[in-house]
């Protein structure tokens, strides 16, 4: 079955813990994102790669960092969590076109106290 | 600046009625739009993707059409059901770019 999986779900954490919510997709496809959720505002996207090793920010990447070594996964990395940070993430892959349909994962809601 | 607006924000109708959703965009030059359903707490699950040369498809009780001449796209949902409860959103792709604009969504209800 072709997915996106990210992990953990739920995670709670406290300011400048470092942390890292991982993304993995089965469907060996080139382009993997990260996308914010947040009321109101909709989703945002963090960072996005359209191959390995070749990642570039999005709208919102200050506070967070990524990478690319192997295609199927796109670890999203908070260096020193704030509470600006909480939200609901999602990671989403397609094929380098972009012309096919994108699937997302379950998403992770962090809430960071 | 690259903007999706959608219309209404929320929504209620009653089970097996229609409606339809509405998306304006000023994203230019214009590569492609999606309609995604998203339901609640989950991720958003595509709907359709159009090009500019296409101006309507359907994906079962859902039919999105597109006006690129305008930049407006439409979204409608035939005989609905309470499954159909969810947010909907609208993104635009621009050539050359692979940064996404997206709407903020429309909030549908559906009432038995």
């Amino acid at each position: 079955e072709a997915q996106v999986t990210q992990n953990p779900r739920y995670l709670i954490t406290v300011t400048g813990k470092k942390l890292t919510v991982t993304c993995s997709q089965n469907m060996n496809h080139e382009y993997m994102s990260w996308y914010r959720q947040d009321p109101g505002l909709g989703l945002r996207q963090i960072y996005y790669s359209m191959n390995v090793e070749v990642t570039d920010k999005g709208d919102v990447p200050e506070g967070y960092k990524v990478s690319r070594k192997e295609k199927r996964n796109f670890p999203l990395i908070l260096e020193s969590p704030s509470p600006n940070q909480t939200s609901l993430y999602f990671c989403a892959s397609t094929t380098s076109t972009g012309m096919t349909e994108a699937f997302f994962g379950q998403g992770t809601r962090l809430t960071v106290v | 600046k690259n903007q999706v607006e959608q219309s209404p924000q929320s929504l209620i109708i009653l089970e097996g009625k229609n409606c339809t959703l509405q998306c304006n965009y000023t994203v230019s030059p214009f590569s492609n739009l999606r309609w995604y359903k998203q339901d609640t707490g989950r991720g958003p699950v595509s709907l359709t993707i159009m090009t500019f040369s296409e101006n309507t498809k359907s994906n079962g009780r859902y039919t999105a059409t597109l006006d690129a001449d305008t930049k407006q796209s439409s979204l409608h949902i035939t005989a609905s059901q309470l499954s159909d409860s969810a947010s909907y959103i609208c993104v635009v792709t621009s050539g050359g770019s692979y940064i996404p604009t997206f709407g903020r969504g429309t909030s549908l209800i559906v009432h038995p």
